[in-house]
């Protein structure tokens, strides 16, 4: 199993440039999430799904969207880059719910540079 | 407040305890958990606590919860360099996110 995969690894836009970092999981997960990890920040939930065609807002969603069409893949979306975008993306996912001791298990980020 | 809070830094020397310190918000999360980081990676989970657990112990991790002061720590025993990385902890919220701390940055000094 190759468990979370995040494309591209790292990826320089320009302002009001759109682009999707992808993410699937290979672990038949019914929770995905995206974070963002900025210095003392920590992880801010961005959007997150519990199944597929199901997706909700997490502390930051404003600037991103996301859909859940299958139950592996689960993209993230930037319409208009802005600067205050740049910043290290999580891709996670959970057999079951958090709540229920679902370990959450890590993509290996996505570096994102906005200039 | 919304936030679950950590201090940003730690120091310690090579073989002494560390004792990480969060506090939580929400007094409904079911668990609690330690995740850690290591440089240029994501995150792994560590440890987890149930909520109706006041202590866990693992080899070296000791994590102590007050639920009345919404107070998680972790303590890992006999700190190696090898520990070095940044830990968040992390509550369960309404609907199942998962929120995180700011992240501690663990330095262990040999």
């Amino acid at each position: 199993n190759a468990g979370v995969t995040q494309t591209p690894k790292f990826q320089v836009l320009k302002t009001g440039q759109s682009m999707t970092l992808q993410c699937a999981q290979d672990m038949n997960h019914e929770y995905m999430s995206w974070y963002r990890q900025d210095p003392g920040m920590g992880l801010r939930l961005i959007h997150y799904s519990v199944g597929a065609g199901i997706t909700d807002q997490g502390e930051v969603p404003n600037g991103y969207n996301v859909s859940r069409s299958t139950t592996e893949d689960f993209p993230l979306r930037l319409l208009s880059a802005a600067p205050s975008q740049t910043s290290v993306y999580f891709c996670a996912s959970s057999r079951r719910l958090a709540e229920n001791t679902g370990e959450l298990f890590f993509g290996e980020g996505s570096r994102l540079t906005v200039l | 407040g919304e936030d679950v809070e950590q201090s940003l830094f730690l120091s310690v020397r090579e073989g002494d305890s560390s004792v990480i310190n969060c506090t939580y918000t929400d007094s409904s999360s079911t668990y609690l958990y330690w995740y850690k980081q290591e440089p240029g990676a994501g995150l792994q989970l560590l440890t987890y606590i149930f909520s109706n657990m006041d202590m866990k112990q693992d080899q070296r991790l000791t994590v102590l919860l007050n639920k009345k002061d919404k107070h998680l720590s972790l303590r890992i025993a006999d700190t190696q360099t090898g520990d070095s990385a940044i830990y968040f902890c992390a509550e369960t919220r309404r609907g199942g996110k998962l929120i995180f701390g700011q992240g501690t940055e663990l330095s262990v000094k040999p």
